[in-house]
């Protein structure tokens, strides 16, 4: 069956630094997302991705993040200046649809990265 | 924006029995409720979930059950097995949105 998958698995960092967290939706989805957990919190929606290019975020994703699409199969999901509040879990998730154009439009998460900053 | 909350945050039952975990919603417009069940080293993985033009829903030892006038929804697990055992997850979704809300999660232990 397939499945959303993230890397890596867990990321230690110093704060100020820069991250990366990959992740790979499942092949023929179009609508990709990036959720976070702060241990002990709600999982929160950040970001939704729709035919390169955002279509929703919430207030969480301000200008130190960013996502891309850079290759057909990648969705990555940059932290630019790390700070110590953003250690959580980070989920991708993708769905083939969107609501409103029927189909399903499950979304599918991925394992997670559990980022850690310093 | 939307406010779901979920209770009860850990739940332990004897296997066989019943689980029941309980959701609230803040919104009216949503119209769409799912169930994530997440177990340990993994991603939220959807269980069953229902949309707000059907009142019930079942599969198998899983069933949701959806009140829009109160605006809480419920996750029915009967026959519980030590498999059931993880962290259960209601959301939302909101009006004119794809992205979900969701509660904080229960943790269900079933024992054996």
């Amino acid at each position: 069956e397939p499945e959303v998958t993230q890397t890596p698995s867990h990321q230690v960092t110093q704060m100020g630094q820069e991250v990366i967290l990959r992740c790979v939706p499942i092949s023929n989805h179009l609508y990709f997302y990036w959720y976070r957990q702060i241990l002990g919190q709600k999982v929160e929606f950040l970001v939704s991705f729709y035919n390169n290019e955002i279509s929703e975020k919430s207030e969480i994703f301000d200008d130190q993040f960013s996502v891309e699409r850079p290759d057909g199969s990648n969705f990555t999901l940059k932290i630019r200046s790390t700070k110590l509040e953003d250690s959580a879990m980070y989920f991708c998730a993708s769905s083939y649809r969107k609501r409103t154009r029927g189909g399903s439009d499950t979304q599918y998460f991925g394992p997670g990265t559990r980022l850690t900053v310093l | 924006g939307e406010n779901v909350e979920q209770h009860p945050s850990t739940l332990s039952v004897q296997e066989g029995d019943s689980a029941v975990i309980k959701c609230t919603y803040s919104d009216s417009a949503s119209n769409y409720f799912p169930w994530y069940k997440q177990e340990l080293g993994k991603g939220p993985q959807l269980i069953i979930d229902i949309r707000s033009n059907v009142g019930e829903k079942k599969d198998q030892r899983i069933a949701v059950t959806l009140n829009k006038t109160a605006k809480h929804f419920s996750l029915h697990i009967t026959e519980t097995q030590p498999e059931d055992s993880a962290v259960y997850f209601c959301a939302a979704r909101g009006p004119g949105a794809n992205n979900l809300f969701f509660g904080t999660g229960t943790r269900l232990t079933v024992i054996p």
